[in-house]
């Protein structure tokens, strides 16, 4: 079975610009959570999708949005970069169906000049 | 509120001596248990993880952690390390019903040639 991936795997952005990173799950995995990860903060959850509809969410501002397609890849969406938005960005798909385990992609690298 | 709290941001150990990298957890109820590993520009892989049952669990690339309910930790041990065991180690728990995941900030395992 194919594992999460996430595309694309770095991105350059410059302040005020916006980004979307893609993530697609294991087959048959029907939530995508996003984290953020940085060297200060650490692993901050974002947000989790479940059959389309967004579930649970952290505590980020508006300008950090998501979706989810009917065919569970999710996009997560940052609008007017900032530069401390720059971070690890990964994406971890589970069942979605209770205490199953989170199997995480490779991550998007992204820095804001 | 649960928390984790790894207690060593930093473990350096000789190569092939054992290891244990410390996790504490704070919850007034059951929670279930993880340990992930990132090597370097990499995502999250599972080690292991605590649902019930045994309270040693084993783990890949030969981790093992033990559940001590009376003393809310979750320990990770390993033998003897070798020089690819370098990497940051995060321990989790799930939070509440909605299965959430909260992290440890990480601890980064040291190996000395």
């Amino acid at each position: 079975k194919a594992g999460v991936t996430q595309t694309p795997r770095y991105l350059i952005k410059t302040r005020g610009q916006q980004v979307t990173l893609s993530c697609s799950p294991i087959s048959g995995h029907r939530s995508v959570s996003w984290y953020q990860q940085t060297p200060g903060q650490g692993l901050q959850f974002l947000f989790e999708y479940f059959s389309e509809t967004q579930r649970n969410k952290g505590n980020f501002p508006g300008r950090f949005s998501g979706r989810q397609f009917s065919n569970s890849r999710s996009e997560m969406n940052v609008s007017t970069l900032e530069l401390g938005d720059s971070a690890l960005y990964l994406c971890a798909s589970r069942t979605g169906l209770g205490r199953d385990t989170q199997y995480f992609g490779p991550g998007t690298r992204l820095t804001v000049l | 509120a649960q928390s984790v709290t790894q207690l060593d941001s930093q473990v350096p150990v000789f190569e092939e001596a054992p290891v244990e990298l410390r996790c504490n957890y704070s919850s007034s109820v059951s929670v279930y248990l993880f340990w992930y590993v990132q090597y370097p520009n990499q995502g999250l892989q599972l080690l292991l993880k605590y649902l019930s049952g045994s309270t040693l669990v084993k783990g890949i690339n030969g981790f093992e952690a033990e559940f001590n309910k009376s003393q809310t930790s979750f320990h990770l041990r390993k033998p003897s390390v070798h020089i690819s065991d370098t990497a940051e180690y995060f321990c989790a728990v799930n939070k509440g019903s909605n299965y959430q995941l909260i992290w440890g900030a990480g601890t980064k395992l040291i190996i000395k040639p």
